[in-house]
């Protein structure tokens, strides 16, 4: 199986800060890998799929960039609305998998 | 407007079985690839379960492999998960998700509002 590793595991950090967060995987995954955004008590919503591609609908402020094993999603300068958790999951092999996830909080 | 509404949870004895269902609507049901995935209270997302478009093949986590099965009703636009042999660990938001084929792989781009399943005496 695939293990998705993210770093952090939490972030604190301002309105307006360009904040960075990586995802590993256990082996190369191409760029089968997503992003999504949770909120409290609400369903995860898809940000970026095949690494760097922006779902519609999705802010511009968000990037995502990588390929093989190491991946990395990008907020180039956070609003209110951005502190969620965050997950990568790899679709690679057909036993999907999710990192463990990285909160975001304001500072 | 797509719509996955999940129904049938709530508390079931260790031990017990339970019956997931998930109504789908505002898309061609019978078109996409679909899954559950769960979530443990204050915990991450852990993929469970995937099946075809046809119902053909069906995948599932280790953790639930032998105890849960994925099934769908095409005509009847609906998508279920029975669960048996269930333990305290099972406890969870559990998602209905509609899985999305792209030039680039595949992503989960629809997501029910999810069910709660507690597993407690």
């Amino acid at each position: 199986d695939i293990q998705m590793t993210q770093s952090p595991s939490s972030l604190s950090a301002s309105v307006g800060d360009r904040v960075t967060i990586t995802c590993r995987a256990s082996q190369a995954i191409n760029t089968y890998l997503n992003w999504y955004q949770q909120q409290p008590g609400k369903a995860p919503r898809l940000l970026i799929f095949a690494a760097s591609n922006l779902e519609s609908g999705v802010p511009s402020r968000f990037s995502g960039s990588g390929s093989g094993t190491d991946f990395t999603l990008t907020i180039s300068s956070l609003q209110p609305e951005d502190f969620a958790t965050y997950y990568c999951q790899q679709t690679s092999s057909t036993l999907y998998s999710f990192g463990q996830g990285t909160k975001l909080e304001i500072k | 407007e797509v719509q996955l509404v999940e129904s049938g949870g709530g508390l079931v004895q260790p031990g017990g079985s339970l019956r997931l269902s998930c109504a789908a609507s505002g898309f061609t049901f019978k078109s996409y690839e679909m899954n559950w995935v769960r979530q443990a209270p204050g915990k991450g997302l852990e993929w469970v379960s995937y099946i075809t478009a046809s119902g053909g093949t069906t995948f599932y986590a280790d953790s639930v492999k032998g105890r849960f099965t994925i099934s769908r009703d095409n005509a009847q636009y609906s998508l279920s998960l029975q669960m048996t042999s269930l333990s305290p660990e099972d406890t969870a938001v559990y998602y209905c998700v509609r899985e999305r084929a792209s030039a680039g792989g595949v992503e989960f781009d629809y997501w029910g509002q999810g069910m709660l399943v507690t597993v407690s005496s």
